[in-house]
């Protein structure tokens, strides 16, 4: 089986400006997380999806959003970008009833 | 707020020299996993343990969950180079579909 693909896997922005990051999960895993990771916070949770519906959201400003398609593959989306979103952004898909998660090679996300 | 606080920080270690890495936290979690990241790849997970008290070995590593199901530590026998990278715990709660990461060891192994 293929692992989770992210795209892209680098991305540079202006302050302002939005992106939208891509997460294709494993095939048959119907959960996919979201996570940002930088040197000083570490790695801190953005939100999950499960069957489009959006099951739990982490402490980030309205400006983090996302959606999960009906193939389970979901997109993020951050508007308004900010200095302090650069960051390597990580999805995460998992199997139903497994508690184990599968890590893209995330996005490097740049803003100037 | 959940928090899961990794000691060390920072290691640095020869060759054939053991160490020990604990995760430790107030809250009780459901189950834990550690994660081994490399530069530029997402987390690896090594191992999952769900019971108070669990220990589980895989090859030169021991992972042992705390009786509370607090805390955890991982125990590497003879570091090898290749054991270079980014350790990570993860707590998991039933029911709230997120992970809450520790913030992390940075362990390198000098040949």
């Amino acid at each position: 089986k293929a692992g989770v693909t992210q795209t892209p896997r680098y991305l540079i922005k202006t302050r302002g400006q939005q992106v939208t990051l891509s997460c294709s999960p494993i095939s048959g895993h119907r959960s996919v997380s979201w996570y940002q990771q930088t040197p000083g916070q570490g790695l801190q949770f953005l939100f999950e999806y499960f069957s489009e519906t959006q099951r739990n959201k982490g402490n980030f400003p309205g400006r983090f959003s996302g959606r999960q398609f009906s193939n389970s593959r979901s997109e993020m989306n951050v508007s308004t970008l900010e200095l302090g979103d650069s960051a390597l952004y990580l999805c995460a898909s998992k199997e139903t009833g497994s508690e184990k998660l599968f890590f893209g090679s995330g996005t490097q996300l740049s803003v100037l | 707020t959940q928090l899961l606080e990794q000691s060390p920080q920072f290691l640095s270690i020869q060759e054939g020299e053991n160490l020990t890495v604990y995760c430790n936290s107030s809250s009780v979690f459901s189950s834990l996993q550690w994660y081994r990241q490399e530069p530029g790849e997402g987390p690896v997970l090594l191992v999952t343990v769900v019971t108070g008290g669990e220990v589980k070995k895989l090859k030169r590593l021991t992972f042992q969950f705390g009786d509370a199901r607090k805390d955890s530590s991982l125990h590497i026998t003879a570091a090898q180079p290749g054991d270079t990278g980014l350790y990570l715990c993860a707590g998991a709660t039933s029911g709230t579909y997120k992970y809450i990461f520790g913030t992390g060891t940075r362990l390198k192994v000098l040949a």
